[in-house]
């Protein structure tokens, strides 16, 4: 079963305005962590963001945000004033597993949202 | 600090042949992860291995694909015989241990089977 979706296979945004990449997720463990990354044409995979599944304020790293609405099960990435740079595909994914006496976890990744910046 | 470290970039063999990927791991990192990106079917999860032990390996496709880490330094993931359908860019990716710690990927190796 597919753990995380991302329903938006494609996105057009303007450069300077700002995007929201959906993403849901499904797990029954209590603790569990989010993160964005994104991944250039050059193929590296750039870590953005992360929000644990206790923090009670949504992560921000500079021109990212996480909108994260835990009764939903979604954690939706938003960018702030566009740049052509931005454009690339964006993963959401997920750690779970992860306990204190177990310290094992795994981390799986949504298919993906490929951005375009327009200028 | 080097990053995660992958070997070979790129790699174009015939199928049947073997294929070995190489990961050195950050220093001090002790969960490891390997996974395989296709078109078609995304970033998928093959292995991965905490303190060098393999924990879960249910996203292994089939019995021609293994991996190891003999060391805290060192994993391979070794593909015999090839097939062209294993074709695909494979990732490295590690973390220090802890529930908030951000796991850094490798550049990745990209495989061509012919």
């Amino acid at each position: 079963a597919q753990k995380i979706t991302q329903t938006q296979p494609g996105m057009f945004v303007q450069e300077k305005e700002a995007v929201t990449l959906d993403c849901t997720y499904d797990t029954s463990d209590p603790s569990y962590g989010l993160f964005w990354y994104k991944q250039p044409s050059s193929g590296e995979m750039i870590f953005l963001i992360y929000q644990g599944s206790y923090d009670q304020q949504n992560a921000t790293e500079g021109r990212y945000s996480l909108n994260f609405q835990k009764a939903r099960k979604s954690a939706n990435l938003v960018i702030s004033a566009s740049q052509l740079g931005d454009s690339a595909m964006y993963f959401c994914a997920m750690r779970e597993g992860y306990t204190m006496k177990t310290s094992y976890d795994k981390v799986i990744f949504g298919p993906g949202t490929s951005l375009s910046v327009i200028p | 600090d080097a990053g995660v470290i992958q070997s070979p970039r790129h790699e174009v063999t015939e199928m049947g042949q073997e294929v070995t990927l190489r990961c050195k791991p950050i220093s001090g990192h002790n969960s490891l992860f390997w996974y395989r990106q296709t078109m078609m079917r995304g970033l998928e999860l093959l292995i991965y291995f905490n303190n060098n032990v393999p924990i879960d390996d249910s996203g292994m496709p089939e019995d021609r694909f293994s991996a190891k880490m003999p060391n805290a330094s060192f994993s391979t993931l070794k593909i015999q015989p090839s097939e062209p359908r294993d074709s695909a860019v494979y990732f490295c990716a590690t973390q220090t241990q802890g529930a908030r710690n951000t796991i850094y990927f490798g550049e990745g190796s990209w495989l061509t089977v012919v």
